[in-house]
């Protein structure tokens, strides 16, 4: 069965140093696509970066980077100079691969990030 | 880019009473519709997907006549849910696949449904 995993409930940063949050994924299909998505208190899922399982290089937004170990499944999230407003829940998620299940999303628990000032 | 627009933001009720939370896809046509329901500091739960023109697909556990959902056109789907009760309190976003952005899902930005 596919499915994702964040081990990290609660993470805390200074303002202006780097993050890592963790995910890993599980699935036996060759093609398949992961997803970072923040939810700041308001609810609002906000998509951050996208990493495709053929994709060659690791994805980058910004100051959003994913760090993709395909070998072993995982694709973390790096955040660099963090900033307040990146105070929020963040969570992995994975496209179905199964064309039967409309390519629902299957979701992490999420990492709740406080940054520090 | 797309965008997805759910009203209302937040909806009190009273208990009985039957609550309609809407989703519009404003610039694109969204055959496919994702319905969440979300409990504060947990994961998005999904509830059930609709396609245009075709009867919901609901979750194990979803009771499908308490929470109606309606997807009669490409741009705008609906979720109802009937006979409200204090448990059903939560927040609710729907998700919508577009051909283009976001690699395939646009949220909309939820709503919260207090019952009373």
């Amino acid at each position: 069965a596919q499915k994702i995993t964040q081990t990290q409930p609660g993470m805390f940063v200074q303002e202006k140093e780097a993050v890592t949050l963790d995910c890993t994924y599980d699935t036996s299909d060759p093609s398949y696509g992961l997803f970072w998505y923040k939810q700041p208190s308001s609810g609002e899922m906000i998509f951050l970066i996208y990493q495709g399982s053929y994709d060659q290089q690791n994805a980058t937004e910004g100051r959003y980077s994913l760090n993709f170990q395909k070998a072993r499944k995982s694709a973390n999230l790096v955040i660099s100079a963090s900033q307040l407003g990146d105070s929020a829940m963040y969570f992995c998620a994975m496209r179905d691969s199964n064309a039967g299940n409309n390519r629902k999303l299957i979701w992490g628990l999420g990492t709740s990030l406080a940054v520090n000032p | 880019g797309a965008v997805v627009s759910q009203h209302p933001s937040w909806v009190i009720c009273k208990s009985g009473t039957s609550v309609k939370i809407e989703c519009r896809s404003l610039d694109f046509q969204a055959t496919t519709m994702f319905w969440y329901r979300q409990f504060p500091k947990q994961s998005l739960m999904l509830m059930a997907t609709s396609n245009e023109g075709s009867k919901a697909t609901y979750e194990q556990g979803v009771e499908k006549d308490k929470f109606l959902i309606n997807h009669a056109s490409l741009t705008l789907s609906t979720l109802t849910v009937t006979s409200a009760h204090p448990e059903d309190s939560s927040f609710y976003i729907c998700s919508a696949q577009a051909r283009r952005g976001n690699y395939g899902y646009t949220f909309g930005s939820g709503t919260r449904l207090t019952v009373v």
